[in-house]
């Protein structure tokens, strides 16, 4: 069974600060995408990436794709308050697995 | 346009009880799935379908029952229900299962008391 660990498990951090939350696997994506989930509501793709060492930009989110397609990160460039919510890497190979989630804190 | 729809929002049960979750989804897609989400945590896998008339289990599927009689609806059973089985329950679908985008439901949230 593949498992997706992401680090760290909180984040809390002020405006305008730089932060990266990363997913590992167990085993080789064959596609990663990146969710984010705000309270009370589902997740909602951001992104998906599927070839190692891709790179995806979406505004001041920017999205890796680890050479050997074992891992990820996402990047966040200035975070606004509007960033907080639990970002979920997910495998979307056969099915859809979740990873353990990153919940974000972002203070005015 | 309804996308995913989840029935009811809240629900109450008592140890022992039984109800079924309700999913429908409008867009015709061919993946369907039921995740759990604890307090604080990521969503945990619970049964997923491939296509009307085939489902398989995920990674939590002990205690829970689904079938896929149609494309739109992804029904989810509790038979007895225990307080292990307090949870925001999340349906999704998606169109298929490598790389593309799925699209979730609000959510029911159920208190087993």
């Amino acid at each position: 069974t593949q498992l997706l660990e992401q680090s760290p498990q909180f984040l809390s951090i002020q405006e305008g600060e730089n932060l990266t939350v990363y997913c590992n696997s167990s085993s080789v994506f064959s596609s990663l995408q990146w969710y984010r989930q705000e309270p009370g509501e589902g997740p909602v793709l951001l992104v998906t990436v599927v070839t190692g060492g891709e790179v995806k930009k979406l505004k001041r989110l920017t999205f890796q794709f680890g050479d050997a397609r074992k891992d990820s990160s996402l990047h966040i460039t200035a975070a606004q308050p509007g960033d907080t919510g639990l970002y979920l890497c997910a495998d979307n190979t056969d099915k859809l697995i979740f990873g353990t989630g990153t919940r974000l804190q972002v203070f005015p | 346009n309804a996308g995913v729809t989840q029935t009811p929002k809240f629900r109450i049960l008592k140890i022992g009880q039984s109800m079924t979750l309700q999913c429908t989804q409008d867009m015709n897609h061919n993946y369907m799935y039921w995740y759990r989400q604890d307090p604080g945590m990521g969503l945990k896998l619970i049964y997923y379908s491939v296509g009307a008339g085939i489902t398989d289990k995920g990674e939590v599927p002990n205690g829970y029952n689904v079938s896929r009689s149609t494309t739109e609806d992804f029904p989810l059973r509790l038979e007895l229900a225990a307080p292990s089985q307090t949870s925001v329950y999340f349906c999704a679908s998606g169109r298929q299962g490598d790389g593309t985008e799925a699209f979730f439901g609000q959510g029911t949230r159920l208190t087993v008391v």
